[in-house]
């Protein structure tokens, strides 16, 4: 079945140290994203990725990195740099819209859930 | 700056009574808007969308309104199930542009 998957689903950090955070689709989708979920808010995005080797910073993107070497593939890493690494990390994909006018929603992982310990 | 908004937090509806989940924006460049839903501890998915050039869309017992002058747009459910209870997020999109801004979210809850 196609889907997007997220691993792990629980991951434990110590301070100080990087993590990154595996995205995997095989939906065949161009565009890829990464949201944060913080209790009580929206998702906020952090990066998205529009095509390979390509990626625009969202509106949280200090203290995280990505890259997009293949087009299944949109790891996320969770540097020591950002401040509040603690939350729910939440990526997506969807077809790229066009300029015609073509919109389709995009479709999420399972989450994984970060604790910086 | 909040693009997109949903001002309550909370809705507690009865099961098999109208659920309707609201929602504004500001940016009137917007011509695009999805509602997902929400399971603790899991990823969003995807309920319903509508483009700014309708008013109205439905599918099952889920129905989006769009209100374009008002910036405004709600989500019906009717009628509510138990296993509606979950977070609703509505998110946008300006056209020609990939990414979706998000709501905060209204946790709906479903009484039997």
């Amino acid at each position: 079945d196609g889907g997007i998957t997220q691993s792990p689903k629980y991951l434990f950090r110590k301070e100080g140290q990087n993590v990154t955070l595996s995205c995997e689709q095989n939906l065949n989708h161009d565009a890829m994203y990464w949201y944060r979920q913080d209790p009580g808010q929206g998702l906020r995005l952090i990066y998205y990725s529009q095509i390979v080797n390509d990626f625009q910073k969202g509106d949280i993107a200090e203290g995280y990195s990505v890259s997009r070497e293949k087009k299944e593939s949109f790891p996320l890493t969770v540097t020591s740099a950002q401040k509040n690494p603690t939350a729910f990390y939440l990526c997506a994909s969807s077809k790229t819209q066009g300029y015609e006018g073509v919109n389709t929603e995009a479709f999420f992982g399972q989450g994984t859930r970060l604790t910086v310990v | 700056d909040q693009q997109v908004k949903q001002n309550s937090p909370s809705l507690s509806v009865q099961e098999g009574r109208i659920s309707i989940l609201n929602c504004d924006y500001t940016n009137s460049m917007f011509d695009y808007f999805l509602w997902y839903k929400k399971y603790p501890a899991e990823g969003p998915t995807f309920l319903i969308s509508i483009s700014s050039i309708k008013d109205k869309n439905e599918d099952g017992r889920f129905t989006v309104f769009l209100n374009k002058s008002a910036k405004h747009l709600s989500l019906h459910i009717v009628p509510s199930q138990p296993g509606d209870s979950a977070v609703y997020f509505c998110a946008a999109r300006t056209q020609g542009a990939q990414k979706l801004v998000f709501g905060q979210g209204t946790r709906l809850t479903i009484n039997p």
